[in-house]
């Protein structure tokens, strides 16, 4: 079984400060992992993602994400906080099967809000 | 493009009633996930269609249910509504294809009185 552990449901950075968000998977198979942002009363928006290949992946609005294998762990970054990016944030893995492919099925982290201050 | 569309977006029932949600995915997605999200259990994986077919099935009871039009559009039911089955519910498409990556609706916000 997957699961997504993410380390502290509400981080609070000053606008420029570095954001970082943990995440952290457990799954027995090398996984798909994704950061998704969701707004007040929106749905859902993809970040980043990391398939294989480059373990440092760069997503929309200067976030990045790195995966380490040996910590099984796939935290956020942003260099400078900006207000825009107070929001929630959730880290998922996907269910990869024997084929080698990846379907519909997201097993999603608790989620962490990020508030930032002026 | 078009984005995924989900309707209604709010909508109120009472105990023991049954409600019908609707999901239009993005032109030329084959898949279409459902998830519930609530301030308690947080984001929880109800089902997945492709082709017509429910390829995954989440942890819910048989009063959840879906299906997939050839057009690819979905609708999930929930019978014998609950308090507890008051959430948001998201659908998702995607291409069905090896990434993984889903797009997501704004949801229908469900309150169940």
């Amino acid at each position: 079984a997957q699961s997504v552990t993410q380390l502290g449901s509400h981080v609070s950075v000053s606008e420029g400060a570095l954001v970082l968000l943990r995440c952290n998977y457990s799954s027995s198979v090398p996984p798909y992992l994704f950061w998704y942002v969701q707004y007040p009363n929106q749905g859902l928006q993809l970040l980043l993602k990391y398939t294989t290949g480059a373990t440092l992946v760069k997503g929309i609005n200067g976030f990045e994400a790195e995966f380490k294998k040996s910590e099984t762990s796939f935290h956020l970054t942003k260099p400078s906080a900006h207000m825009s990016d107070a929001a929630e944030y959730f880290c998922a893995v996907s269910r990869i099967n024997a084929g080698g492919t990846s379907y519909g099925k997201l097993t999603f982290g608790q989620g962490t809000i990020l508030t930032v201050h002026p | 493009k078009a984005g995924v569309t989900q309707t209604p977006r709010y909508l109120i029932k009472t105990r023991g009633q049954q409600v019908t949600l609707s999901c239009s995915p993005i032109s030329g997605h084959r898949s279409v996930s459902w998830y519930q999200q609530t301030p308690g259990q947080g984001l929880q994986f109800l089902f997945e269609y492709f082709s017509e077919t429910q390829r995954n099935k989440g942890n819910f009871p048989g009063r959840f249910s879906g299906r997939q039009f050839s057009n690819s559009r979905s609708e999930m039911n929930v019978s014998t509504l609950e308090l507890g089955d008051s959430a948001l519910y998201l659908c998702a498409s995607s291409l069905g294809l090896s990434s993984g990556e889903l797009f997501f609706g704004e949801g229908s916000r469900l309150t169940v009185l």
